[in-house]
């Protein structure tokens, strides 16, 4: 998976908990971006980074934040999970702008 | 929103046949790209084609590219079930590559 894991693989957690989802990859890709992937909705980008510090929203962002300190972390945080939010969620980087994405290996969240 | 809507949703096939996969899509794109997901795992990348490109070619995989239709297709030739998987097109249509818009996917299996 072209150097890119994600912590945790699976993960059940309570509606109104916090909960993070890392991504850490070796590559030392520009890009790193967050989605989710949902039945009959292929993936849908949460956010993405295109640098330290650097972040930006996509199209379902609402109640997901981010953070990259480092080049090899892209973060994930959901601040107070709801049920909407079970889903399996698929860290992605890349080299440039219009470039392929490498995609991790997934996390599965069930939020009850 | 979804930009791209693969069709069929589902395919089966024998082994040695061909398959072909359409992707349409509304805006205008940078480029087309083609993914596949085993099941359970990340997606993996198959094929970019650019705007000015009309036809691309990666061993077995032969993607096209209409603008003027906005579609695409890719076609496996010589399937194997190895194949089996979920195909889906993933657009990028702001010109800054890091917002790529995925299908909902096609669903192929290729029966031994």
């Amino acid at each position: 998976d072209a150097g890119i894991t994600q912590s945790p693989r699976h993960k059940v957690t309570e509606t109104g908990t916090p909960v993070t989802l890392r991504c850490h990859q070796t590559e030392n890709h520009r890009y790193m971006y967050w989605y989710r992937q949902d039945p009959g909705h292929g993936l849908r980008l949460i956010h993405y980074s295109y640098g330290v510090k650097d972040t930006d929203k996509g199209e379902v962002s609402d109640g997901y934040s981010v953070s990259r300190s480092k080049t090899e972390d892209f973060l994930l945080t959901l601040e107070s999970a709801t049920s909407s939010q079970t889903s399996v969620y698929f860290c992605a980087i890349s080299d440039g702008a219009e470039e392929t994405q490498y995609f991790g290996p997934g996390t599965r969240l069930l939020v009850l | 929103s979804q930009q791209g809507e693969e069709d069929p949703q589902a395919l089966s096939i024998q082994e040695g046949e061909n398959a072909t996969m359409n992707c349409s899509y509304k805006t205008s794109i940078n480029n087309l790209q083609w993914y596949r997901q085993n099941s359970g795992r990340g997606l993996v990348h198959l094929i970019l084609i650019r705007s000015n490109e009309r036809e691309k070619h990666s061993g077995r995989l032969r993607v096209t590219l209409d603008t003027s239709k906005k579609s695409s297709s890719l076609l496996i030739t010589a399937s194997r079930a190895a194949d089996t998987a979920s195909y889906f097109c993933a657009t990028d249509a702001t010109g800054y590559g890091n917002k790529l818009v995925f299908g909902a996917g096609t669903i192929l299996r290729v029966k031994s």
